[in-house]
């Protein structure tokens, strides 16, 4: 079975701040891939980052980065510097090693970065 | 070019109806999938296919039906629509091999409205 827990429904920012959304995941898998989407208002979801079991190191993409704590079964996602265009919902969302590529999702966090 | 388009884009329809959505990738993909997003936001995997066969199907009600003619489509029937069935349905397609979870794209969604 899998599960993921976005403990935070709704996040409001003002631009410029930073800001952390939470993911927490379980798996019985020991190989195991976790995701971010990005669902802004327009509907669609955007792939952010694949990250495999095996892979502890952070991830920094931009204004974006990744930080996993096999540990603490986490894998949370910051923003720094926010800007209105991050304005949307974000998705965690875990597969594990033998699921065939099944998806499962946490309830998604609604970020709102207000100008 | 969009990798992985859905037609139509909204549905509207009355009770009782059956209606199709369809989906293609060009990606070169060899599994696709279906999932459900509900009012709620909250995304669940419906079906998979790899290379035209059948991998995932969760516990959906058997009005819904997957039919693949090739493994760059993906459609999605559903008879005798309830009000229930309302949703944004979305199609997804990964590189992957069975068993091998590569990142899934996704397309714009199919908003569902039965009346």
């Amino acid at each position: 079975a899998q599960k993921v827990t976005q403990a935070q429904t709704e996040i409001s920012v003002v631009e410029k701040e930073d800001v952390t959304l939470d993911c927490v995941y379980e798996t019985r898998d020991t190989t195991y891939y976790l995701f971010w989407y990005k669902q802004p208002p327009s509907g669609e979801l955007v792939f952010l980052i694949r990250r495999n079991s095996f892979d502890e190191q952070n991830e920094i993409s931009g204004r974006y980065s990744w930080n996993f704590q096999k540990s603490t079964s986490s894998f949370n996602f910051t923003i720094t510097a926010s800007q209105v265009v991050d304005s949307a919902v974000y998705f965690c969302a875990v597969a594990g090693g033998t699921s065939y590529g099944k998806l499962t999702f946490g309830q998604g966090t609604i970020l709102t970065v207000h100008p | 070019d969009t990798a992985v388009s859905q037609t139509p884009k909204y549905l509207v329809t009355q009770m009782g109806n059956d209606k199709s959505i369809k989906c293609e990738q060009n990606l070169g993909h060899d599994t696709m999938y279906w999932y459900k997003q509900d009012s709620k936001k909250f995304l669940k995997i419906m079906f998979s296919y790899n290379n035209k066969e059948l991998i995932i199907n969760e516990t959906v009600p058997n009005r819904f039906s997957p039919k693949s003619p090739d493994k760059a489509h993906l459609n999605l029937h559903i008879n005798s629509l309830e009000l229930g069935d309302s949703a944004v349905y979305f199609c997804a397609s990964s590189q992957g091999r069975l068993a091998v979870t590569d990142t899934q794209y996704f397309g714009p969604g199919t908003r569902l409205t039965v009346l």
